[in-house]
């Protein structure tokens, strides 16, 4: 299977933290992609870096890319109440777009 | 608004009564696809098209059948449902061929499917 592992599955943080979320792969990709959904929604796309980039920023998301180790993190900063969600990074290549399990982020007031 | 819209957003069924989930977009988008998601199991791709007339096999595609007819109607079938495929659905589109191989995908607001 093309799908990895992300890491940690859960995580809890203090509002105004910073959230850290890892994602690894086992195949080569074209890009990587993370995404949020909200309970029980459809996914909204967060930021998509390319094999041949090693980090992008949107806002208060930073994403890295190490395609040696392959694997990927997305750091939110200045966490919210309204950042609670679970958080998919899914790997591009061949045509389709895989998905790990997901993260769950919870962020507490 | 550009969007993926789906149809219907909850079903409730029986074991081998044929069903359709509509899946539109108005955003002139060549990639489409249906995902399934199953707690624990995350986004599993059933079907994907990459133009009119073209579709082909995701990773669980069992039980399902897909058509394109149009560019911006994908709907999914279950000719003959069963209790396994009960599942939250989202259909997604991507405005390249390569879908997200390439590009982002848009999701649908999902639809979630009950067979009994």
């Amino acid at each position: 299977s093309q799908q990895g592992e992300e890491d940690p599955q859960a995580l809890s943080i203090q509002e105004g933290e910073n959230a850290t979320m890892n994602c690894s792969y086992k195949t080569s990709i074209n890009n990587l992609q993370w995404y949020r959904q909200n309970s029980g929604r459809g996914l909204v796309h967060l930021i998509l870096i390319r094999s041949n980039e090693r980090e992008k920023h949107s806002g208060r998301l930073r994403v890295t890319l190490d395609t040696s180790k392959k694997s990927s993190s997305l750091l939110i900063t200045a966490s919210r109440a309204a950042d609670t969600a679970s958080y998919f990074c899914a790997r591009g290549a061949n045509s389709k777009l895989t998905f790990g399990k997901g993260i769950t982020l919870s962020v507490r007031p | 608004e550009a969007q993926v819209t789906q149809n219907p957003r909850y079903l409730i069924t029986v074991t081998g009564k044929k069903l359709t989930v509509t899946c539109s977009q108005n955003m002139n988008h060549e990639y489409m696809s249906w995902y399934r998601q199953d707690p624990g199991l995350g986004l599993r791709q059933i079907y994907y098209s990459m133009n009119v007339e073209v579709t082909d096999k995701g990773d669980v595609p069992e039980g399902y059948k897909v058509s394109r007819k149009e560019k911006r109607n994908f709907p999914l079938i279950l000719e003959s449902p069963s209790p396994n495929q009960t599942s939250l659905y989202f259909c997604a589109s991507s405005p390249t061929y390569g879908g997200g191989a390439r590009d982002t995908q848009y999701f649908g607001p999902g639809t979630r499917l009950t067979v009994l």
